[in-house]
C-alpha cells in the first residue's frame, strides 16, 4: 500500500533562514506528488505539485520541491522564511490507474508544524 | 470566484446525537471528496463522488457514516450516533474533472462530548 512519511513533526526556523521539509513516499509506480499548507482555521492550500517532467517544481509563495526517484523523496524548500509562513505543511501522494472508482483521492502524510521565530 | 464552503464551521454534539455536515463545492466541479482530519494527523480519505454517484466509500470508518450528493452539487456527510472518536475536522474538496487537483474547503470541526 502507498504511504507518505514526513519525518519531522515540528520544525522551528528563524525569519530569513532557509527551510527544507522532508517527504518520503512508498509506492511502486511513479506517484503524483503534492505539498499543501494549512494555516490555523483554514483549509488546505496547494503549494505545488509534480506530475511528470522537470523534477524541480516551482510553487506559490516562493516554495519549490524536488522529486528524487532514487530516494523516493519530494522535499519542500524555500530560501528565506517569513513569519507568515508559520503553518502546518502536508505532503500528499496520489495513485493513478489502479481503480477508476478511486477518484484520485489523496494520501497525506501526518504533517510538519512549522514555527518561524523573529 | 467563490471557493468550497462548508457549514457549520464548528459543531459540538453530545455522544449519541446525529450530525449533518454540509459542503458546497465550486460550481461545476464534477468530483467531490470528503476527508477526516484527526488532531495532529493528516487528512484521511472518506468518500468520493463523481457528480451524484458515490463511486468510492472505502474510507468511511463505520456504517454510522453516510454521505450523499443527490443533485451532483451540494453534499452532506451524516454521522449517526456520534462517538467521541468521531471528533475531528471534516474537510470537503472538489475538483473540476476527474483529477488530483482538488480545492479544499475550510472544514467543519466536530467535537463530540
Amino acid at each position: 500500500a502507498q504511504s507518505v512519511t514526513q519525518p519531522d513533526i515540528h520544525i522551528t526556523v528563524s525569519e530569513g533562514a532557509s527551510l527544507e521539509l522532508r517527504c518520503n513516499y512508498s509506492y511502486g509506480a511513479t506517484p503524483y506528488l503534492f505539498w499543501y499548507v494549512q494555516s490555523p482555521g483554514q483549509g488546505l492550500q496547494l503549494l505545488l505539485k509534480y506530475f511528470s517532467g522537470d523534477t524541480l517544481v516551482q510553487g506559490i509563495k516562493g516554495f519549490e520541491a524536488e522529486f528524487k526517484r532514487s530516494q523516493s523523496s519530494f522535499n519542500l524548500r524555500k530560501p528565506s522564511m517569513h513569519w507568515s509562513d508559520a503553518a502546518e505543511y502536508f505532503c500528499a501522494v496520489g495513485a493513478t490507474g489502479l481503480d477508476s472508482n478511486s477518484g484520485y483521492a489523496l494520501n497525506f502524510g501526518k504533517g510538519t508544524s512549522l514555527l518561524v521565530t523573529p | 470566484g467563490a471557493g468550497v464552503s462548508q457549514s457549520p464551521r464548528y459543531k459540538v454534539a453530545k455522544r449519541g446525537q446525529d450530525v449533518a455536515l454540509r459542503c458546497d463545492p465550486i460550481s461545476g466541479h464534477v468530483s467531490l471528496f470528503w476527508y477526516q482530519q484527526a488532531l495532529g494527523q493528516g487528512p484521511e480519505f472518506l468518500t468520493y463522488f463523481q457528480n451524484e454517484a458515490q463511486l468510492d466509500k472505502s474510507g468511511l470508518p463505520s456504517d454510522r457514516f453516510f454521505a450523499e450528493r443527490p443533485e451532483g452539487s451540494v453534499s452532506t456527510l451524516k454521522i449517526q450516533r456520534t462517538q467521541q472518536e468521531d471528533s475531528a475536522v471534516y474537510l470537503c474538496a472538489s475538483s473540476p474533472q476527474i483529477t488530483y487537483e482538488q480545492y479544499f474547503g475550510p472544514g467543519t470541526r466536530l467535537t463530540v462530548t
